[in-house]
């Protein structure tokens, strides 16, 4: 059962412009948020987390919004850069032994 | 930091033969977990260690799978006899303490079985 989606399977963007992924969840439970970028033949990377507590996290060009009421978070990149093509994995969890349920994960192209 | 470090990079073996992946945590990390990525169940995680004790191991699939861990530098897990379907890439990942702490991952291991 899976229990964080992201149905976007594949995500075309033009430089510079802005990415928006999203991530759905369906157990009320979880507190804290991750979002991983993954380029081919390597390990997944930390970007950016949120926990319930909070609505909105930024770090650079990186921003993560979590809509607890409709179990929903988003990452926006902007502006995208050609270096920000990868896969992108969102993960949740809900113990404090850092257990985390990943989504299947959206690719990113950015175009020059 | 060397990172989380992860050998062999590639595994190719038969059919029932056995095989142990290797991962050597970030040290100071007092967790480690072991995660399978394939193409249908994306990643999935099989069991995590805390303090080198095993907290959860709801996630291996059969009894042909299991995993150590002996110390805190050091974590190995088995597949006994392996069989294709466990054909996929295993990442090892360790973090500190939990508690919604990012996981920092290996760089996986890719298994072929044929």
């Amino acid at each position: 059962d899976q229990q964080v989606k992201q149905n976007s399977p594949s995500l075309s963007v033009q430089e510079g412009r802005i990415s928006i992924l999203n991530c759905d969840y369906t157990n009320s439970m979880f507190d804290y948020f991750l979002w991983y970028k993954k380029y081919p033949a390597e390990g997944p990377t930390f970007l950016i987390s949120i926990s319930s507590i909070k609505d909105k996290n930024e770090d650079g060009r990186f921003t993560v919004f979590l809509n607890k009421s409709a179990k929903h978070l988003s990452l926006h990149i902007v502006p995208s850069q050609p270096g920000d093509s990868a896969v992108y994995f969102c993960a949740a969890s809900t113990d404090s032994w850092g257990k985390f349920q990943f989504g299947a994960g959206t690719q990113v192209v950015v175009t020059p | 930091d060397a990172g989380v470090i992860q050998s062999p990079r590639h595994e190719v073996t038969e059919m029932g033969q056995e095989v142990t992946l290797r991962c050597k945590p970030i040290s100071g990390h007092n967790s480690l977990f072991w995660y399978r990525q394939t193409m249908m169940r994306g990643l999935e995680l099989l069991i995590y260690f805390n303090n080198n004790v095993p907290i959860d191991d709801s996630g291996m699939p059969e009894d042909r799978f299991s995993a150590k861990m002996p110390n805190a530098s050091f974590s190995t897990l088995k597949i006994q006899p392996s069989e294709p379907r466990d054909s996929a890439v295993y990442f090892c990942a360790s973090s500190f303490v939990g508690g919604g702490s990012p996981l920092h991952f290996g760089n996986g291991t890719r298994l072929t079985v044929t």
